[in-house]
């Protein structure tokens, strides 16, 4: 499969401890996205990098977030001292930007539970 | 980026024509509008995108009023595996970010 994938697909964890979700990109692809849904509503943008630049980052991204992509390759994106509040969908998507469609490919999504 | 209005649920019967109306009446002349659906528990997936042309491929045709103040998505034959939340986007393209800003979207449901 060739496809964006991501792990865990999902996570339950105790409100206050750490968590960290994988994204790997369709691999010619140069930008990563990553998103968040909550329940009935549609995603909602975090950040995104161009190759290993993280060029923007949503007001939604509090400190408590962080995002990395090495090499310009997979990405992880980290929560510090989770929240009942973080409990959602987080979905990475990537393109390989030509002209002007920029299609975004999704991947499956990590559900996060924060108990 | 505009702001889309769309229903937030449609029905269809199996193998008729499923036609999504999205309003943008506040379009500007560099944003292009796109359609996306997420199935259940799957990440979204794009469809097709347009300017003022209306435009077609193998999953869907787009349909964009003159003024562009609206479009339709039209899946020609749906079927039950089109069950699925329709999302309208309008977004202007530019090299600094291209972040999909989605709505509440329309929920069809094609029924056998």
């Amino acid at each position: 499969d060739t496809g964006v994938s991501q792990d865990p697909r999902h996570k339950i964890t105790k409100r206050g401890q750490n968590v960290t979700f994988r994204c790997d990109p369709i691999s010619e692809h140069n930008r990563l996205y990553w998103y968040r849904q909550t329940l009935g509503q549609g995603p909602e943008f975090l950040t995104y990098f161009q190759n290993e630049a993280q060029l923007e980052k949503s007001r939604l991204l509090s400190d408590r977030f962080s995002a990395e992509r090495p090499k310009g390759s997979f990405s992880t994106l980290e929560i510090q001292r989770t929240e009942q509040g973080d409990s959602a969908m987080y979905l990475c998507a990537s393109s390989f930007l030509t002209g002007v469609l920029d299609e975004q490919f999704f991947g499956p999504g990590t559900r996060l539970t924060v108990l | 980026d505009a702001k889309t209005t769309q229903p937030p649920s449609m029905d269809c019967a199996e193998g008729r024509a499923a036609n999504l109306p999205c309003n943008h009446s506040t379009i500007s002349g560099n944003e292009y509008v796109y359609w996306y659906r997420q199935i259940h528990s799957q990440g979204p997936q794009y469809i097709i995108h347009g300017l003022k042309n209306n435009e077609t491929n193998e999953m869907a045709s787009l349909i964009i009023t003159e003024d562009r103040k609206s479009s339709t998505l039209i899946l020609p034959h749906a079927t039950l595996r089109d069950t699925a939340v329709y999302y309208c986007i309008v977004r202007a393209y530019n090299n600094a970010g291209n972040m999909l800003t989605f709505g509440g979207g329309t929920r069809l449901m094609v029924k056998p």
